[in-house]
């Protein structure tokens, strides 16, 4: 079974402070991504990496960096954590080969910010 | 842009009711379509998929017929149970866009006794 974790599953953070959110994937996926999903708006994209070292916008990416030094490793940074980063954060990872683009979630890590 | 449309949650259902959720699109060319699903405390998981028109993706009682026309992927099951209480997400994923997807804003299920 693919497996994605996440280092925390809750996290609680001062303004200010900057956060580091990990995700491992074991499956060798070429592809991971950073959601933020909040209440009544889905899953929002904030980075993708297709391959070591590369990382995209999504539609989010404002006061969130990333970083991608190993294929299985994909690490979401809030440089300034802010009250309105407070939210639930989802990695996933995907394949590129082998059609229909399925992605793979970890459990997820709750973010408060005070 | 891209775009998915879900109903409006919560769904409550009793125990063996029909069960119906909603999902249209809008995008460009050929996209797959997927319904993920959120049990609480959870990630999302992958419930079904269909990759062209007419394709019908089924799991665990769940189906979804891909309609082209109708630009619609409507998720549906016979008979719930209280374990299907979840959230419940269309999404959908175009060739060459790195396997992004793109969510709807999600459906809360709930099934009582």
């Amino acid at each position: 079974d693919v497996k994605v974790t996440q280092s925390s599953r809750y996290l609680v953070k001062r303004t200010g402070e900057k956060v580091f959110l990990e995700c491992v994937q074991d499956m060798d996926h070429e592809n991971m991504f950073w959601y933020r999903q909040d209440p009544g708006l889905g899953l929002r994209l904030i980075y993708f990496s297709y391959d070591v070292k590369m990382k995209e916008k999504g539609d989010i990416p404002e006061g969130y960096s990333v970083s991608r030094e190993k294929k299985e490793r994909f690490s979401l940074i809030l440089e300034s954590a802010s009250t309105n980063q407070t939210s639930m954060y989802l990695c996933a990872s995907s394949e590129t080969s082998g059609g229909a683009w399925e992605q793979y979630f970890g459990p997820g890590t709750r973010l408060t910010v005070t | 842009g891209d775009s998915v449309t879900q109903m409006e949650g919560p769904v409550t259902l009793s125990e063996e009711a029909f069960l119906t959720i909603n999902c249209t699109y809008t995008a460009t060319g050929y996209p797959s379509l997927f319904w993920y699903v959120q049990y609480p405390g959870e990630g999302l998981q992958l419930l079904l998929k269909a990759t062209k028109a007419d394709d019908k993706g089924s799991n665990k009682g769940f189906e979804a017929t891909y309609r082209k026309e109708t630009t619609s992927f409507h998720l549906e099951k016979g008979s719930v149970q209280v374990s299907d209480s979840a959230v419940y997400f269309c999404a959908l994923g175009r060739t060459g866009t790195a396997s992004k997807l793109t969510f709807g804003t999600g459906t809360r299920l709930q099934v009582t006794l």
